[in-house]
């Protein structure tokens, strides 16, 4: 159980786009979502919190209408890089939590974006 | 906010050695504890957690870690490591907010 998965796992763009990545638990239900971003050799850092129903909200420096966060239902979360550029190659990893008496985040396995 | 510190960057060890990796939090309310592993290629996968109880905790893959509070500290440790745990390893706090704060991580060779 509490499987997480990422679509696409990676893909290149040209600078100016957009790209979109999604983020489903399969096999369970989760309100909350979070979008970190990982840097080689480096840790993760959050993002933002994507919750159901409502709007995301943004750690501190992060620009929120560059990365755009949907979570149009408990099983779906999306993220939108916007006129991405070079510096925001990264691998993106998103987790979705399982509220409980042991409140747990679950990973998916990241998606890997290069921005020519 | 919390933070949290990994003092080792990276580990070398041969097969059937012991593995101890440093975890220190700096927090001063109830805290929620975790491991993470990453193996090449692969995703974050949980270890194991402690939330309360027996300040040691027993995991997957012959992991453990003990939850000392008065050294806020959280180290993980396994008798015997295999090349198989070559990994990176990432400890992780949540407070009160549900949001994780995640050490720098260590990256741990085991040789066969």
């Amino acid at each position: 159980g509490a499987v997480v998965s990422q679509h696409p796992s990676r893909v290149i763009c040209k600078s100016g786009t957009s790209v979109k990545i999604e983020c489903r638990s399969l096999d369970f239900q989760a309100t909350t979502m979070f979008w970190y971003r990982q840097f080689p050799k480096k840790s993760l850092m959050l993002m933002a919190t994507s919750n159901e129903g409502s709007k995301a909200t943004y750690e501190q420096g992060v620009e929120k209408d560059k990365f755009l966060i949907n979570h149009a239902s408990l099983t779906l979360s999306t993220l939108t890089v916007t006129s991405a550029h070079p510096e925001d190659s990264s691998f993106y990893i998103c987790s979705a939590r399982v509220e409980g008496l042991t409140d747990t985040q679950y990973f998916g396995p990241g998606t890997r974006l290069t921005v020519l | 906010a919390q933070s949290v510190s990994q003092h080792n960057h990276h580990v070398i060890l041969s097969e059937a050695a012991s593995l101890e990796l440093g975890c220190n939090y700096s927090y001063g309310g109830t805290v929620n504890l975790f491991w993470y592993v990453q193996y090449p290629g692969q995703h974050l996968q949980l270890l194991l957690k402690y939330f309360s109880g027996d300040p040691l905790v027993k995991g997957i893959k012959g992991f453990e870690a003990e939850f000392i509070k008065s050294k806020f500290s959280f180290n993980l440790r396994k008798p015997s490591v295999q090349w198989s745990d070559t990994a990176e390893y990432f400890c992780a706090v949540n407070a009160n907010d549900y949001k994780l704060s995640f050490g720098a991580g260590t990256t741990v060779t085991v040789r066969a």
